[in-house]
């Protein structure tokens, strides 16, 4: 596609359902990274892959989190058990090149908004 | 651990100064830095991006400068208009984990 997308754009839920959010990058890039943006938070850093493996994923804050990737293509960013905590706005990005190279540029798509009641 | 920190936090100017936001981070050891812009509800739109081996890259009013040994780096605004008001964020690519560790963000207003 011509951009990242992200489904869906707003998710309400209530607290200890399970939540999917999903993420597909610009057509041919091989890195995908999720990030998290709480309410007047900086953002934080989830997960990273390449291609379908998840070279990084340091920063899963529990083990309620969990991501994949398939086809090198669209991902999946899973939540479990939601907590209030959990709400923030959660923001994909892909980018043309592998990380370990002098790395391309990133590009974000507009977020998926998940509001835990 | 790399750490990236912008200043000012916020900043208020007319329309058509010219502006200058600052960006540092603690290991000079990057791949490249990156300069974004958000509004508001929205997500991030990439302005700019310099490789480590890059000074500076140029597009229209904006101008960015990396200096690697200094750990800093400078977005400038030329002729800043309203709809240049935004939140402007800086991150950097460390390592080899290929994240980007971002900065808090600078929110510009420009009024008219």
């Amino acid at each position: 596609g011509a951009g990242v997308s992200q489904s869906p754009s707003n998710k309400v839920t209530e607290k200890g359902k399970d939540v999917e959010l999903r993420c597909d990058p610009i057509s041919g890039h091989t890195a995908l990274y999720w990030y998290r943006q709480s309410l007047g938070q900086g953002l934080e850093f989830l997960i990273y892959f390449q291609g379908n493996s998840a070279p990084d994923k340091s920063g899963l804050p529990s083990d309620r989190f969990s991501a994949e990737r398939t086809g090198g293509s669209v991902s999946t960013l899973t939540i479990q058990r939601t907590q209030q905590e959990d709400s923030a706005v959660y923001l994909c990005a892909s980018s043309i090149s592998p990380a370990s190279a002098n790395t391309g540029e990133l590009f974000f798509g507009e977020g998926s908004r998940l509001t835990v009641l | 651990k790399q750490e990236v920190t912008q200043i000012p936090a916020a900043l208020s100017v007319p329309e058509g100064e010219n502006l200058v936001l600052n960006c540092s981070f603690t290991d000079s050891a990057i791949y490249n830095l990156q300069w974004f812009r958000q509004d508001p509800g929205k997500g991030l739109t990439s302005l700019l991006l310099i490789q480590s081996s890059q000074r500076e890259q140029t597009s229209g009013r904006l101008n960015a400068s990396l200096d690697k040994s200094s750990g800093r780096s400078t977005l400038y605004i030329a002729a800043s208009q309203p709809g240049d008001s935004a939140t402007y964020l800086c991150a950097v690519h460390s390592g080899n984990t290929g994240k980007l560790i971002f900065g808090q963000g600078t929110t510009l207003q420009v009024k008219p």
